[in-house]
């Protein structure tokens, strides 16, 4: 079945420094990644996503690059603030019907802490 | 307006008893989905719902039972509610099985 691998957490970074990831999956296929943050107390925010190899997904400063080779999806910013204080989700979506239809797979969550 | 809205959304409750979950999205979406949050923040889908058509019904004991009674609201009700129910639900919707929107959850304490 589908899988995602996230980099265990916590990670705590001071403000302005650079801020990497790592996700990597398994699947059969093409899946769709997807990257959600979920600030404190609130639901899951789409974040970025990409649908097929080489595409890369960008918001708000975050980037993530489809990785097929690697079957990675790692995030990446290249300046963090306090705000981006949150737990990250890495999830992939099979693509197609059946039972598998838009069901997200989610990595375990990587809780990021930024100081100030 | 909210987009995708749950009701309650702190519910404290005894073991044993029944209680259920609303959601409504008002984006028009024809897909909606239970997720179960741990306490270690890991994320499980429990259900999906297309066009009122259960589609995905993953491993969840059968206290567990959703309900669509039209394509912009899914409710869940529990039966014989156990202390390891105690969770952040979370209702999300997406137009087929494109990208989803959550909303902002149900931290259910079974006391």
């Amino acid at each position: 079945g589908n899988s995602v691998t996230q980099m265990e957490g916590p990670v705590t970074l001071s403000e302005e420094a650079f801020l990497t990831i790592n996700c990597t999956y398994t699947a059969t296929g093409y899946p769709s990644l997807f990257w959600y943050v979920q600030y404190p107390g609130e639901g899951l925010q789409l974040l970025l996503k990409a649908t097929k190899a080489d595409d890369k997904g960008s918001n708000k400063g975050f980037e993530a690059t489809y990785r097929k080779e690697t079957t990675s999806f790692h995030l990446e910013k290249g300046s963090v603030q306090v705000s981006d204080s949150a737990v990250y989700f890495c999830a992939l979506s099979q693509p197609g019907g059946g039972t598998s239809y838009g069901k997200l797979t989610f990595g375990q969550g990587t809780i990021l802490t930024v100081h100030p | 307006d909210t987009a995708v809205s749950q009701t309650p959304k702190y519910l404290v409750t005894q073991m044993g008893n029944d209680k259920s979950i609303k959601c409504e999205q008002n984006l028009g979406h024809d897909t909606m989905y239970w997720y179960k949050q741990d306490s270690k923040k890991f994320l499980k889908i429990m259900f999906s719902y297309n066009n009122k058509e259960l589609i995905i019904n993953e491993t969840v004991p059968n206290r567990f039972s959703p309900k669509s009674p039209d394509k912009a609201h899914l409710n869940l009700h529990i039966n014989s509610l156990e202390l390891g129910d105690s969770a952040v639900y979370f209702c999300a919707s997406s137009q087929r099985s494109y990208e989803q929107y959550f909303g902002p959850g149900t931290r259910l304490t079974v006391t």
